[in-house]
């Protein structure tokens, strides 16, 4: 069974300010791990995947995560909050044990607002 | 580019209708699925297809049905449609492969049952 909660539902920053967003998981087996962002009224885009390589991500936009097992995390962070960053963030984790399939949970997200 | 279609954006149905929403995927993938979005519950996964003609039930699948009988079209259908089915509905596609392949995303129909 896999499970993930992302800890704030929404989180408020400044311009140019770092951002944090955070994520515990819960797996049966070796997880892989994903950040999506959602705009207004779009679809999910990935940000960024950790699939057993290296713990720290880098992805798109400047974000990066780090995926810490002994602590079950896999938070996102970026150095600088543009104004376009303001979206919705969500945590995802998949533990099929074998490839194909690819059944996803998703965390409940969590809503960036970027003030000037 | 990637791309997942969902042709219907915006609509309002009736109670007691069926309902229709269509998904086209242009990259082969084998798996296909379909999420619905509410405000703090993130997505849920009503359904899924891994190969043509085949699917499995998600964690909500009651009131759904699927098709797919082409490998790039997956359509879900809501039989007698309710209102606590309004909703944001999301359709997806992946590769089989190794764990972790990508999901891509279409950008969502908004469904409203009056």
């Amino acid at each position: 069974a896999q499970s993930v909660t992302q800890l704030d539902s929404h989180v408020s920053v400044s311009e140019g300010t770092p951002v944090l967003l955070r994520c515990n998981y819960s797996s049966s087996y070796s997880p892989s791990l994903f950040w999506y962002v959602q705009h207004p009224n779009k679809g999910l885009q990935l940000l960024l995947k950790y699939t057993s390589a290296a713990t720290l991500v880098k992805g798109i936009n400047g974000f990066e995560a780090e995926f810490k097992k002994s602590e079950t995390s896999f938070h996102l962070t970026k150095p600088s909050a543009h104004m376009s960053d303001a979206a919705e963030y969500f945590c995802v984790v998949s533990d099929q044990p074998t490839g194909g399939g690819n059944k996803l949970t998703f965390g409940t997200g969590t809503q960036l607002k970027v003030e000037l | 580019d990637v791309k997942v279609t969902q042709s219907s954006r915006y609509l309002v149905k009736r109670t007691g209708e069926k309902v229709f929403l269509e998904c086209v995927q242009d990259m082969d993938h084998e798996n296909m699925f379909w999420y619905r979005q509410d405000p703090g519950l993130g997505l849920r996964l009503i359904y899924f297809s891994y190969d043509v003609k085949m699917k499995e039930k998600g964690d909500i699948p009651e009131g759904y049905s699927v098709s797919r009988e082409k490998k790039e079209r997956f359509s879900l259908i809501l039989e007698s449609a309710s209102t606590n089915q309004t909703s944001m509905y999301l359709c997806a596609s992946s590769s089989w492969g190794l764990a972790g392949n990508t999901i891509y995303f279409g950008e969502g129909s908004w469904l409203t049952v009056v």
